[in-house]
């Protein structure tokens, strides 16, 4: 099946530093990949839609200038954290379509675990 | 209404034991169905798809019942190993559409 890696898997930041976090497709080429993040206990939230060569698409309550997304290849998203806050903290998980299993199934990264002190 | 809802547990059950959740969703447009599972801090992986007939896979079995608007999964003969949270999820039209459930959390006790 489809693999998506995700790096770093986990990372402690100091407020008001800028966080980058990467989304790979390992053995197929991805033209769109999803963020999400997950606070404790709660569902997955899509944040936004990656689009290769063209502008993300944010969720409504998504602060595009702080969480900036770019997928320069068809291979690889990154979102960026910047001046993160404590309230950033969570779980983040990019996930992109498994083209290799039925329609709108989903392979996800590993996620990563986002620390602010 | 929640787009999608869950039982958030805990079900706590023992070794051998058979359990079922539902998830309800608010969308009559709804088009797929899925169950993914989640370990603690792990991302979510596929467990199955929802066909409108019904499934099986080994020990799991899912339905749906577009009437009443939910999904079901039921697991026979509980292994420790099926501790996890399951989450239900909808897809209502593309990918953008994907909305996840909180999730039940299920723990199997020896």
């Amino acid at each position: 099946g489809a693999v998506v890696s995700q790096h770093p898997s986990w990372v402690i930041c100091k407020s008001g530093t800028s966080v980058k976090i990467e989304c790979r497709s390992l053995d197929f080429q991805a033209t769109t990949m999803f963020w999400y993040r997950q606070f404790p206990k709660q569902s997955l939230m899509l944040m936004a839609t990656s689009n290769e060569g063209s502008k993300a698409t944010y969720e409504q309550g998504v602060e595009k200038d702080k969480f900036l997304i770019n997928h320069a290849s068809l291979t690889l998203s990154t979102l960026t954290v910047t001046s993160a806050h404590p309230e950033d903290s969570s779980f983040y998980i990019c996930s992109a379509r498994d083209p290799f299993s039925g329609a709108n199934v989903l392979t996800f990264g590993a996620g990563s675990r986002l620390t602010v002190l | 209404r929640k787009e999608v809802e869950q039982d958030p547990g805990p079900f706590n059950v023992p070794e051998g034991a058979t359990v079922a959740f539902n998830c309800t969703y608010s969308n009559s447009a709804s088009q797929s169905f899925f169950w993914y599972r989640q370990d603690c801090r792990k991302e979510p992986k596929l467990l199955m798809s929802v066909y409108s007939s019904g499934n099986e896979d080994g020990r799991f079995t899912a339905q749906l019942n577009r009437a009443s608007q939910y999904i079901s999964l039921l697991i026979r003969d509980s292994k420790l190993s099926d501790s996890a949270t399951y989450l239900c999820v909808v897809n209502s039209g593309g990918y953008q559409k994907v909305t996840f459930g909180t999730g039940t959390k299920l723990q199997v006790i020896p």
